[in-house]
């Protein structure tokens, strides 16, 4: 099993859509927990930090469930300038890349 | 604000040549990472940098050596390179380990 997973998708939206992406993972110690945005070739870089009481940033809501050890992000009123890869981050003593999800969205 | 750079962005290697991956931060962050990405697969450690003069192995070490001279810099080198070892390359860095990370811009590197 790997240590962080995500549904590779791709998920192709209309705009406007609300989409949400769940990550799991296997190391029930771990600590600190991210959502990072990659747009094609170019490098990672954060979109949010996940806290345990869950955390909204505009269209943008993160959910931690520590007992299913998941977390979640959810996006509302999706733009165009949304596509790009979502990658979940989960830290132990180290940081752990999920593989991945893709989102797309269409006009 | 350069934040994280990475030189160069793409290489090309034949098997066997050797070549050092520059990185250098503008932060003042004590974490330094190498990380590779491969399709399919979340982004790996290769070698982690607490501090200046420290390194410790990351998941996927081999074939790989560090060096942190300074705090800005961290450089990885590849001794000799190996088919095995295409992939993207990102340095990151942050202010303390398992903080928020601040990555460059990639290198690509493509061993024939």
């Amino acid at each position: 099993r790997k240590e962080v997973e995500q549904d590779p998708g791709p998920f192709n939206v209309p705009e406007g859509a609300t989409v949400a992406f769940n990550c799991t993972y296997s190391n029930s110690a771990s600590q600190s927990f991210f959502w990072y945005r990659q747009d094609c070739r170019k490098e990672p870089k954060l979109l949010m930090s996940v806290y345990s009481s869950g955390n909204e940033d505009g269209r943008f809501t993160a959910q931690l469930n520590r007992a299913s050890q998941y977390i979640s992000l959810l996006i509302r009123d999706s733009k165009l300038s949304d596509s790009a890869t979502y990658l979940c981050v989960v830290s132990d003593n180290d940081m752990r890349f999920g593989a991945g999800t893709r989102l797309t969205v269409k006009p | 604000n350069a934040g994280v750079t990475q030189t160069p962005k793409f290489q090309v290697l034949k098997t066997g040549q050797s070549m050092t991956l520059q990185c250098a931060q503008d932060m003042n962050h004590n974490s330094m990472y190498w990380y590779r990405q491969d399709p399919g697969m979340g982004l790996r450690l290769i070698y982690y940098s607490a501090s200046e003069g420290t390194t410790d192995k990351g998941e996927v070490p081999n074939g790989y050596n560090v060096s942190r001279l300074n705090k800005r810099e961290f450089s990885l080198r590849l001794e000799s390179a190996a088919p095995s070892q295409t992939s993207v390359y990102f340095c990151a860095s942050s202010v303390v380990r398992n903080t928020e990370a601040f990555f460059g811009q990639g290198t690509r590197l493509t061993v024939v």
